[in-house]
């Protein structure tokens, strides 16, 4: 069974700040991971993925993120985020047919 | 073209109707899929095809039918639904790993 974590509902973060957002994830033999972003009332937008090779996979739309595989995490990084990244993220772990989101987390950039 | 599109974008229906809600691919993916979403919360699988043969069926409610007509096109067929079947459904594809989605079609039914 694999299984994704995203422990925050929600995160806050000044416009210009860097911001992260967390996953873990539980999988039985190497991990395909997945960040998806949507807009309200929109379908989900592609970010990134990590199937193989270097641990840091820059996406669209400059953001970024981390595989970890001794804490089983990938978060979502951005140096400078913009008011425009306010949107609802999904991480997802799996593999052809079979893709199990995490919960999804709402991001909030204030100006 | 690199995407996946979706008719209608809205659709309000009762609960005696037949509507069906379609998706596009041209993009040569060879599986394709139907998600149910609501507000605020993950896509719900509900079917996948591969090669054009239903290789998923999520324990889905047989008032929900899809088809898949050719390699470009996947279909859903409602008929008697309920309320509480309102939400955004989306279609995505793939060729390998991860998923290309559609804007989705939001599903009202009255």
């Amino acid at each position: 069974a694999q299984s994704v974590a995203q422990p925050e509902d929600q995160v806050n973060v000044a416009e210009g700040n860097p911001l992260t957002v967390k996953c873990t994830y539980s999988v039985s033999g190497n991990p395909y991971l997945f960040w998806y972003v949507q807009y309200p009332n929109r379908g989900l937008q592609f970010l990134l993925k990590y199937i193989t090779g270097d641990n840091l996979v820059k996406g669209s739309y400059g953001f970024e993120a981390e595989f970890n595989k001794s804490q089983t995490s990938f978060h979502l990084k951005k140096p400078s985020a913009l008011v425009s990244d306010s949107a609802l993220y999904f991480c997802a772990v799996g593999r052809y047919s079979t893709l199990t989101f995490g919960k999804g987390t709402m991001l909030l950039v204030s100006p | 073209d690199t995407e996946v599109t979706q008719t209608p974008k809205h659709l309000v229906m009762g609960m005696t109707n037949k509507k069906s809600l379609k998706c596009e691919q041209h993009m040569g993916h060879r599986a394709m899929y139907w998600y149910k979403q609501k507000a605020k919360k993950p896509p719900e699988l509900m079917f996948v095809y591969s090669y054009e043969k239903l290789s998923i069926n999520e324990s889905v409610p047989s008032r929900f039918s899809p088809e898949c007509p050719n390699s470009s096109l996947l279909n859903l067929h409602l008929h008697a639904l309920q309320p509480e079947d309102s939400a955004l459904y989306l279609c995505a594809s793939s060729q390998g790993q991860g998923r290309f989605f559609g804007p989705g079609t939001r599903l009202t039914v009255l």
